[in-house]
């Protein structure tokens, strides 16, 4: 079956260290994009990459870094310079990022610091 | 930047028609409308999107007014399964990242 896949689901850090949220996709998809959401509220872009050794910054890159060494991949590292870091984080792809191309999501990691 | 407004939540009985609208008074001639729904602890997922003609779908409607300044998603006969919030956003057929940022949404509940 084609998707996206996240992991972990669930992912606790103490203060102070980076870690790395995983995303693959085996939609064949160039573009792909991560989103942090905070309870009740809407999803916000953090980074996204439209083709591969390529991503800009969203929204609220701030303390985040990402990479896209390989088409199918691109994780997202949360560092220890993110000051709240507590959050529902989604990752998503599309075709590419234009007007009609819809973009699939994975079931998010949930990220809880201590 | 091209934004949306919709209302907070709304409630519907089940089995009947829901009107879901979305404001978007700055809307360029490119933007594409798009809506996603996005269940308890899910990602979101696609619904349906159009440019200027009402479009259909297994899922649903979106009647686009003429002026394309709003926007109306149709669940013709809701279920208990179509609460979710539901967002409205614009997607540029030029590309880049303006509008990939998803607001509030709709918080859609169904009355058994």
């Amino acid at each position: 079956d084609g998707g996206i896949t996240q992991s972990p689901k669930y992912l606790f850090r103490k203060e102070g260290q980076n870690v790395t949220l995983s995303c693959e996709q085996n939609l064949n998809h160039d573009a792909m994009y991560w989103y942090r959401q905070d309870p009740g509220q809407g999803l916000r872009l953090i980074y996204y990459s439209q083709i591969v050794n390529d991503f800009q910054k969203g929204d609220i890159a701030e303390g985040y870094s990402v990479s896209r060494e390989k088409k199918e991949s691109f994780p997202l590292t949360v560092t220890s310079a993110q000051k709240n870091p507590t959050a529902f984080y989604l990752c998503a792809s599309s075709i590419d990022l234009g007007g009609t191309d819809t973009q699939y999501f994975g079931p998010g990691t949930r990220l809880t610091v201590l | 930047d091209a934004k949306t407004t919709q209302p907070n939540s709304m409630e519907s009985n089940e089995e009947e028609p829901v009107h879901l609208p979305c404001n978007h008074s700055t809307i360029s001639g490119t933007d594409y409308i798009h809506w996603y729904r996005q269940l308890p602890s899910q990602g979101p997922e696609y619904v349906i999107h159009g440019l200027t003609s009402n479009v259909n779908n297994r899922m649903a409607s979106l009647a686009i007014a003429e002026d394309r300044k709003s926007s109306t998603l149709i669940l013709h006969r809701a279920t208990l399964r179509d609460a979710a919030v539901y967002y409205c956003i614009l997607v540029n057929s030029g590309g880049g990242a303006d509008g990939l940022t998803f607001g509030k949404g709709t918080h859609l509940i169904i009355q058994p």
